[in-house]
């Protein structure tokens, strides 16, 4: 679904450590999202960018940092890994205004 | 601040029933309204939004704007439709965040 691959799909660490989740798409889309989806919670925003080097924060920012270098790659950063982060992160990509969001596969990522 | 409230965490139906997963709304502009599915351990695939009006699979959504609501409904529910059903609303603004609810799992039993 719009060329977007999340990698690694499975991710276990330890607290404390820092952990990098990436996001790659094929098909140009100027924007790209992180969120989080927790049980009870469904989907929360965490960071997103409006094109190379522009990004913004979420609804829960804390804790997270991004990086787009490239139009094609969106990565998301937890500098020390708490376990309130164990989550399934995906990413979302979204060609223009008004045009619907498209998921990836989602990583499930473990911090114990 | 926008706000999308799915007021049933599970909802339970027989293969056959008709089927309405409710999702209200708050926002005080013009917003877009999407519903979105997640069958088990999937990625979320968008199912519909309101300005398309079209019907996939057999669900259908009507934007209510007196009553601040975009309920998900389907005649007949089929075993294949048990996924996680989520809506979310975009404020239309130039980055068109989403605001997603909590989402409603949708059982069909045989």
């Amino acid at each position: 679904d719009a060329g977007i691959t999340q990698s690694p799909r499975h991710k276990v660490t330890e607290t404390g450590t820092p952990v990098t989740l990436r996001c790659h798409q094929t098909e140009n889309h100027r924007y790209m999202y992180w969120y989080r989806q927790d049980p009870g919670h469904g989907l929360r925003l965490i960071h997103y960018s409006y094109g190379v080097k522009d990004t913004d924060k979420g609804e829960v920012s804390d804790g997270y940092s991004v990086s787009r270098s490239k139009t094609e790659d969106f990565l998301l950063t937890l500098e020390s890994a708490t376990s309130s982060q164990t989550s399934v992160y995906f990413c979302a990509t979204q060609g223009g205004n008004n045009q619907p969001q498209h998921f990836g596969d989602g990583t499930r990522l473990s911090i114990l | 601040a926008q706000r999308v409230t799915q007021p049933e965490k599970l909802l339970s139906v027989f293969k056959g029933a008709p089927v309405e997963l409710k999702c209200n709304y708050s926002y005080s502009g013009s917003p877009e309204l999407f519903w979105y599915v997640q069958y088990s351990r999937q990625r979320l695939q968008l199912l519909l939004r309101h300005i398309s009006r079209e019907s996939i699979k057999g669900f259908t959504a009507d934007l209510n704007k007196g009553e601040t609501s975009f309920h998900l409904k389907k005649p007949f529910a089929q075993e294949e439709d048990s996924a996680m059903y989520y809506c979310a609303l975009s404020d239309n603004s130039g980055y068109s965040t989403l605001t997603f609810g909590k989402g409603t799992m949708l059982l069909v039993s045989p």
